[in-house]
């Protein structure tokens, strides 16, 4: 089981955003972080827990490892609204997913 | 570029067979490595797996739904089809095509438009 926290994240432009998933047992790092804007599909940002997709601006990171991950967002921009989702690779069923945090901008 | 396009009725009634079809464009199947998947999502809710297909025909499911779900790809391996059998009005999602990590990677690189899929009699 996948758990993100918060829900919701409200944070002012410029400010620094971290969100955070918490795996119920270790996944190592086989750990995926994808953004999903308002009307549109999901958008691959992180996978390996750290590793930036291609095209991804550097304001997004990944870190952690076992049960703990956080997605950070260095400078947030308005384009970053979106709700956010981790996903875990390493255990069965091979694809699970959190429920997800919504950024919105304050 | 790497496009996955789904296509299929966007309404089916209670108790019906879905089938799904993804087209692939800018790779295939036939490429070592290669995989393709369904994910899907009801309104407001989170995101669900339910199969994917590997270029060497390794085929997994989630086992949830395991019984109602059958993924194939053609001939050609440019189209990647998803049946789900029975439905029911809790199954209304969007359903999305998904370009597998390669080599047995279980993460999405790319996401397909996705297509609405109401369930109502």
């Amino acid at each position: 089981v996948m758990t993100q926290y918060p829900a919701t994240l409200s944070v002012s432009p410029g400010e620094r955003a971290t969100l955070s998933c918490r795996a119920s047992q270790s996944v190592g790092s086989d750990l995926a972080w994808y953004q999903q804007k308002p009307g549109q599909a999901p958008r691959l940002l992180i996978h390996g827990a750290s590793v930036r997709a291609t095209g991804i601006p550097a304001r997004f990171s990944g870190s952690g490892s076992g049960t703990e991950f956080t997605l950070t967002i260095s400078s947030l921009q308005s384009e970053d609204l979106a709700v956010y989702h981790c996903q875990q690779y390493n255990k069965w069923p091979p694809m699970t997913f959190g429920q997800g945090t919504k950024v919105e901008i304050k | 570029q790497t496009t996955l396009k789904e296509s299929g009725p966007t309404l089916v009634k209670p108790t019906q067979t879905l089938t799904l079809t993804c087209t692939l464009s800018g790779f295939s199947l036939s490429t070592n490595g290669a995989g393709v998947g369904w994910i899907r999502q009801p309104p407001g809710k989170a995101l669900e797996w339910l199969a994917f297909i590997y270029w060497d025909e390794d085929k997994r499911y989630n086992p949830s739904l395991k019984n109602r779900l059958t993924i194939t790809m053609d001939t050609s391996k440019t189209q990647v089809v998803l049946t789900m059998t029975d439905m029911d009005p809790v199954d209304t999602a969007t359903y999305f095509c998904t370009r597998m990590g390669a080599w047995a990677n279980y993460y999405v690189e790319s996401w397909g438009q996705g297509i609405l899929v109401t369930v109502s009699s």
